[in-house]
């Protein structure tokens, strides 16, 4: 089962705005609106930060928002701060599976 | 407060078997989806299992079908992973994970226990 597709890193500097991609198929990303976002910072447990696709759990900052189009999901956070710095990954449904992205370190300059 | 508890990792030699834990609470755990998600030694996330909340229905990557069975207890509020078989390249920190629905679909998981690690070597 071959990983989603992310940047290794994205960088910027506090108060912009990045995006992370996510590329898959459309036997997944493409195909379901089951499309999530996991924040993990050295040593600890994920953290669900945006599921299908662009639904915020409760007490996750509005900073953080999700897309997609086609079979490619986006993750952007804005007004970028240094707690925003960690390992993000993104994952999908695919056929009774579920796949996560390769994962991208989040720098703040 | 939910809490996930996992216990049972350590180091075992090639081809053998474990069974890790995952003790739950605060939740009501028959209502809820279950997964197992793993993280090798400086590397990214992998999914490894889900089970629905009756535990009819299951679910495992290709990499561990055939040798992995996820279980539950839903008396007991505990989730199971029997691994057997066991290669070096299934050492890794694994997370017990609560996801937000009932069935195996999609394992979106919003709370993580701490993880139990795993050492496959000899």
């Amino acid at each position: 089962q071959s990983a989603l597709t992310q940047p290794a890193s994205v960088s910027g500097s506090p108060g912009q705005s990045i995006t992370i991609s996510c590329t898959g198929t459309s036997s997944d990303v493409g195909g379901y609106n089951y499309v999530s976002w996991y924040q993990q910072h050295p040593g600890k447990a994920p953290k669900l930060m945006i599921y299908e696709v662009s639904n915020r759990p409760s007490g996750v900052s509005n900073r953080f928002s999700g897309s997609k189009s086609g079979n490619t999901a986006s993750l952007t956070i804005s007004g970028l701060q240094a707690e925003d710095e960690a390992d993000y990954y993104c994952s999908s449904y695919r056929s009774s599976s579920t796949v996560f992205g390769t994962g991208t370190k989040v720098t703040v300059l | 407060e939910v809490q996930l508890l996992e216990s049972g990792g350590g180091l075992v030699q090639p081809g053998g078997s474990l069974r890790l834990s995952c003790a739950a609470s605060g939740f009501t755990f028959s209502s809820y989806a279950m997964s197992w998600v793993r993280q090798a030694p400086g590397k990214g996330l992998e999914w490894v299992s889900t089970i629905s909340g009756s535990g009819a229905g299951t679910y495992y990557a290709d990499s561990v079908k055939g040798r992995f069975t996820i279980s539950r207890d839903n008396s007991k509020n505990t989730l199971y992973l029997q691994m057997n078989s066991l290669r070096a390249e299934d050492t890794a920190l694994y997370y017990c994970a609560k996801t937000i629905y009932y069935d195996g679909t999609g394992s979106v998981c919003d709370y993580w226990g701490q993880g139990t690690l795993l050492t496959v070597s000899s």
